[in-house]
């Protein structure tokens, strides 16, 4: 299955900043997504990240907040805009190999907003 | 759309002893159904799966799960556990068919199992 790196792996930002967080996979992938798991709770889908178009966001998420690349087939990229406390986070990215069912998870990015 | 619950949000038990946790789904639809377990400030890791075929489902550190259509369940079990096997267990589904949905992981809230000495 496909290896997946994130970046940062954690961050401690101020509010009002925004952070990038870049997700690389060793190999190409045709389904890619963000995901947010906040303190105590359960993983959350923000977006499908589609290669070359907008990505496709969740219900309660949008463009502005949290707008995604996918440039190609094996990187894509989550900004967290205009952070605040209620931002702090671990964003998974995950990907989804072509013919297969299992969705592989990265690390996660821990992100800390004060 | 699909849901998933899981009935327990944490289970402690003392090593050697067995363990179940407990998932419940629903959907319109076929779907995958996933055990997924995150150990203390690690990553996701996929636990089980079941896509097709055997309802009956085994990972390679002695947990299985069986996929119980007519209840809606997937119940997670292991006959003894280690202490090692401390971690946030999340049961997870997704559709077969196509459409938005397509791809897409819908999580349980978690059960958090705490294996004691």
């Amino acid at each position: 299955s496909a290896v997946i790196s994130q970046k940062p792996s954690r961050d401690i930002c101020q509010r009002g900043t925004s952070l990038t967080i870049q997700c690389q996979v060793d190999s190409q992938v045709t389904m890619m997504f963000w995901y947010r798991q906040q303190p105590g709770q359960s993983l959350t889908l923000i977006a499908t990240a589609n290669q070359g178009s907008e990505a496709t966001y969740e219900s309660g998420f949008v463009i502005d907040k949290f707008p995604i690349s996918r440039p190609n087939l094996t990187f894509s990229t989550l900004t967290v805009s205009n952070m605040s406390p209620e931002d702090s986070s671990i964003y998974l990215c995950s990907a989804r190999d072509s013919g297969a069912n299992v969705l592989t998870f990265g690390a996660g990015s821990r992100l800390t907003v004060l | 759309a699909q849901s998933v619950t899981q009935l327990d949000s944490q289970v402690p038990v003392f090593e050697e002893a067995p363990v179940e946790l407990r998932c419940n789904y629903s959907s319109s639809v076929s779907v995958y159904l996933f055990w997924y377990v995150q150990y203390p400030n690690q990553g996701l890791q996929l636990l089980l799966k079941y896509l097709s075929g055997s309802t009956l489902v085994e990972s390679i550190n002695g947990f299985e799960a069986e996929f119980n259509k007519s209840q809606t369940s997937f119940h997670l079990r292991k006959p003894s556990v280690h202490i090692s096997d401390t971690a946030e267990y999340f049961c997870a589904v997704s559709t077969n068919a196509g459409g938005t949905s397509y791809g897409k992981l819908t999580f349980g809230q978690g059960t958090i199992l705490t294996v004691h000495p």
